[in-house]
């Protein structure tokens, strides 16, 4: 079974630029999460949704949205790119976003803000 | 507002030594946890979780973790360290209802010194 797939694993932009992350989740997860990780502030929830609806939202700026496509897959888009939106972005899927379920991670994509 | 404490940002221990990685809880969290495991320029992996049932749980590659109500802790220990256990480890709960977020404790690198 494919795990959690994230792409680009590298990505290098210029301050004022958006982005476009891509995820695709484990077949059948229904439930997709993002999250940043920065040396400073570790990991903290963005987002995430389920069956194409945003269902919770992290303390993030307008800048930072996402959607998410009947197949599951999820995009996340930063738009007015600041030095300090450098970071690891990792996606997670669940079966269905359940207290109990644990969220299987991807390799997450890097990016660096020049 | 609800949190996770992980005790100490970087531990050090010989090979073949106990690994005892700390986590602490907020009371307000609901009790399911999970341990995380991050190898450089990888996402996370799941080590295990308690959800309900039996307070110690085993995970994968030797760990396992007790849950302690009184304490509110989930502290992960490995009898014996191998060299291949140096990594950060991450200690998360899931946030109350079906909201896909964890909330992350902010990360323990493990060194396995020879």
């Amino acid at each position: 079974k494919a795990g959690v797939t994230q792409t680009p694993r590298y990505l290098i932009k210029t301050r004022g630029q958006q982005v476009t992350l891509s995820c695709s989740p484990i077949s059948g997860h229904r439930s997709v999460s993002w999250y940043q990780q920065t040396p400073g502030q570790g990991l903290q929830f963005l987002f995430e949704y389920f069956s194409e609806t945003q269902r919770n939202k992290g303390n993030f700026p307008g800048r930072f949205s996402g959607r998410q496509f009947s197949n599951s897959r999820s995009e996340m888009n930063v738009s007015t790119l600041e030095l300090g939106d450098s970071a690891l972005y990792l996606c997670a899927s669940s079966l269905a976003g359940t207290d109990n379920q644990p969220q299987h991670f991807g390799d997450g994509t890097r990016l660096s803000i020049l | 507002a609800q949190s996770v404490t992980q005790l100490g940002s970087h531990v050090s221990v010989s090979e073949g030594a106990l690994v005892l990685l700390r986590c602490n809880y907020s009371s307000s969290v609901p009790p399911y946890l999970f341990w995380y495991v991050q190898y450089p320029n990888q996402g996370l992996q799941l080590l295990l979780k308690y959800t309900t049932g039996a307070t110690l749980v085993k995970g994968i590659n030797g760990f396992e973790a007790e849950f302690k109500k009184s304490e509110t802790s989930f502290h992960l220990t490995k009898p014996s360290a191998h060299m291949s256990d140096a990594a950060e480890y991450f200690c998360a709960a899931h946030g109350s209802g079906n909201t896909g977020k964890l909330i992350f404790g902010q990360g323990t690198t493990l060194q396995v010194k020879p």
